[in-house]
């Protein structure tokens, strides 16, 4: 069954540094979403991503994250200059398209570590 | 979307069923109830989804009311492995890039 993969699993990185992080959503998917879950509270919207354009963002998502699709497979989430409340699981998910196709699926998320 | 009420925890033997509900007294016609789960930190898994339809999966049954105000999922016949956080999202249908809103969810433990 098709799923959405994440790289890397985890990442350590200073404050300051920028990270990327890496999304395959499933292949025939056309909205994309970015996720994260602080430890010990909720899943957050960050930002989701239709046609080669955001579509839709959060008060998180502020000029510090930006997303791409590089190419017709990848879909990245890069920090800028990461802050240690940057630390998170960050998941992607993806959809279909509408009507009943409109349920999204997770991948397993990167666990990011700001130090 | 309509906000939803889940019991924080609840417990299940192994082999049981486990019958999870969730209150969505405000959903309006057009609102899918969802479900999802999420495995100790894992991404949230999909479970099943309805609108106003009882629904089945391999995975579990979804039973909603018939004013649709409350919901219920089950897990027909509970293992170790369904021990994770219960998530139910209402959303609108055609909401387009709408994200899906999680709450605190119901924390399932199944129990040998």
């Amino acid at each position: 069954e098709p799923e959405v993969t994440q790289t890397p699993s985890h990442q350590v990185t200073q404050m300051g540094q920028e990270v990327i992080l890496r999304c395959v959503p499933i292949s025939n998917h056309l909205y994309f979403y970015w996720y994260r879950q602080i430890l010990g509270q909720k899943v957050e919207f960050l930002v989701s991503f239709y046609n080669n354009e955001i579509s839709e963002k959060s008060e998180i998502f502020d000029d510090q994250f930006s997303v791409e699709r590089p190419d017709g497979s990848n879909f990245t989430l890069k920090i800028r200059s990461t802050k240690l409340e940057d630390s998170a699981m960050y998941f992607c998910a993806s959809r279909l398209a509408g009507g009943y196709q409109e349920t999204q699926y997770f991948g397993p998320g990167t666990r990011l570590l700001v130090l | 979307d309509a906000k939803t009420t889940q019991p924080t925890s609840m417990d299940c033997a192994e082999g049981r069923a486990a019958n999870l509900p969730c209150n969505h007294s405000t959903i309006s016609g057009n609102e899918y109830v969802y479900w999802y789960r999420q495995i100790h930190s894992q991404g949230p898994q999909y479970i099943i989804h309805g609108l106003k339809n009882n629904e089945t999966n391999e995975m579990a049954s979804l039973i909603i009311t018939e004013d649709r105000k409350s919901s219920t999922l089950i897990l027909p016949h509970a293992t170790l492995r369904d021990t994770a956080v219960y998530y139910c999202i209402v959303r609108v249908a055609g909401s387009g890039n709408t994200p899906l809103v999680f709450g605190k969810g119901t924390r399932l433990s199944v129990i040998a």
